[in-house]
């Protein structure tokens, strides 16, 4: 089982719907969730952090959290063609003492005008 | 506050020789996390420094090497290039690397190995 599993897609929704990416972790105890977004040959970019179970909103953006399921989502409303992006999923987990983050293999989100 | 710096942003080396990459991290983080991104791969962790110590490292051959600085500045370095070893590398910082720290990305340096 991977430490953090996203689907790869691409997964396409029309302008004006709600993009809903998922991402399952391993680690029962970890603390912090992130998302990133990515656009092609560019760097990683932080949209929302999440701690506690529940949801977070930002703008747009929903993070949901349930660390019970081990199950943490990002829900875009209204989704752009400009949010079209590879989408990462990062989770601090503990390795040998220290936290590391480690990532999913991101999913590619289309959003088609 | 300035966000991570990474020089150079573009580098052409050819088969055999060797490179160094830079980092600045954002001022007071001193973990400093390198990673190797090529098409079609999802991120690769190459290792993290903290306060000039090595406290995890990814599964890549003894070639890719790092440090870290008194200043948290942060230097990779690969030798002996391979054609596979072409990707666009990140360095990324966090404050401590505590179980809230949130991690932010340089924008990267572009290796092209010919």
């Amino acid at each position: 089982q991977k430490e953090v599993e996203q689907n790869s897609g691409p997964l396409s929704v029309p302008e004006g719907a709600i993009a809903s990416l998922n991402c399952t972790y391993s680690d029962r105890v970890s603390q912090s969730f992130f998302w990133y977004r990515q656009y092609s040959g560019k760097s990683p970019e932080l949209i929302m952090s999440i701690y506690s179970n529940g949801d977070k909103e930002d703008g747009r953006f929903t993070a949901q959290l349930n660390k019970a399921s081990q199950y943490v989502s990002l829900l875009i409303r209204d989704s752009q063609p400009s949010d079209s992006a590879t989408y990462l999923c990062a989770v601090n987990m503990n390795s040998g003492g220290y936290q590391k983050v480690t990532f999913g293999t991101g999913t590619k989100l289309q959003v088609i005008p | 506050k300035a966000g991570v710096t990474q020089t150079p942003r573009y580098l052409i080396k050819t088969r055999g020789q060797q490179v160094t990459l830079s980092c600045s991290p954002i001022s007071g983080h001193r973990s400093v996390s390198w990673y190797q991104q090529t098409p079609g791969q999802g991120l690769q962790f190459l290792f993290e420094y903290f306060s000039e110590t090595q406290r995890n490292k990814g599964n890549f051959p003894g070639r890719f090497s790092g440090r870290q600085f008194s200043n948290s500045r942060s230097e990779m370095n690969v030798s002996t290039l391979e054609l596979g070893d072409s990707a666009l590398y990140l360095c990324a910082s966090r404050a401590t690397g505590g179980p809230t720290d949130t991690q932010y990305f340089g924008p990267g340096t572009r290796l092209t190995v010919l």
